[in-house]
């Protein structure tokens, strides 16, 4: 079946540092989104993208997507204390439907710890 | 608040038990996910309703069946519970059509979660 793997599995980093998560899938994906979870929280939605070889900023985040949309990478530049968390990928297999957009398969995630 | 509410928030049973777990999407939001997340098994996708109708089935057990009502609502039904169903389960729902005003329709909000505990 369907794989999206995600590494590392866990990033502690001293605030101010640069961090990045990758994801790689196994089959060609529709597109990827991507969510932080903040520690007890529900998981909430960052960004999507659909086009091959795709790049979208939003102020120290910078997102990813692969020429052969099988991978996909999140950088987040001069991290705060704030941004602490874990980071999932989930990806959307082939053609996503007319109406519905169908099942996402999540990476694993990775969780960011930053050390003030 | 991601406008997704789910009831219970918290759930304590006993091996060989049955619970139903409630999911009520937002506003306008036709489509409804069932997640399971445990600590070693991160995010798994369950099920897919689309106004009313299943449209995505993922690593759902044969214990577990879910449905969505004609309001929208969702239930979310675990039976003959074992230890290892012990979980957190996340509803989310999203638009469910083709972009709308702008805004990706695969965005999935999530609810709070509900925390499974079988003893």
């Amino acid at each position: 079946g369907q794989q999206v793997m995600q590494i590392p599995q866990y990033q502690h980093v001293q605030e101010g540092e640069d961090f990045t998560t990758y994801c790689n899938s196994s089959t060609t994906l529709s597109n990827i989104q991507w969510y932080k979870q903040r520690p007890g929280g529900h998981p909430v939605f960052l960004i999507q993208l659909v086009k091959s070889g795709e790049v979208k900023k939003q102020k120290r985040l910078t997102f990813q997507f692969g020429e052969a949309k099988k991978n996909s990478s999140l950088h987040i530049t001069a991290t705060q204390t704030t941004d602490v968390g874990t980071y999932f990928c989930a990806g959307t297999l082939g053609n996503a439907g007319g109406t519905s957009y169908g099942k996402l398969t999540f990476g694993q995630g990775t969780i960011l710890t930053v050390h003030p | 608040d991601s406008g997704v509410t789910q009831t219970p928030k918290h759930l304590i049973t006993a091996t060989g038990q049955r619970v139903t777990l409630r999911c009520s999407p937002r506003s306008g939001d036709l489509s409804v996910y069932w997640y399971q997340q445990s600590l070693d098994q991160g995010l798994q996708f369950l099920i897919q309703y689309y106004n009313g109708e299943e449209r995505a089935k993922g690593n759902i057990l044969e214990r577990f069946s879910a449905q969505q009502f004609p309001d929208l609502h969702s239930e979310l039904n675990l039976s003959s519970l074992e230890l290892g169903d012990s979980a957190l389960y996340f509803c989310a729902s999203s638009v469910g059509v083709s972009m709308i005003g702008g805004r990706a329709a695969g965005e999935q909000f999530f609810g709070p979660g509900t925390r499974l505990t079988v003893l």
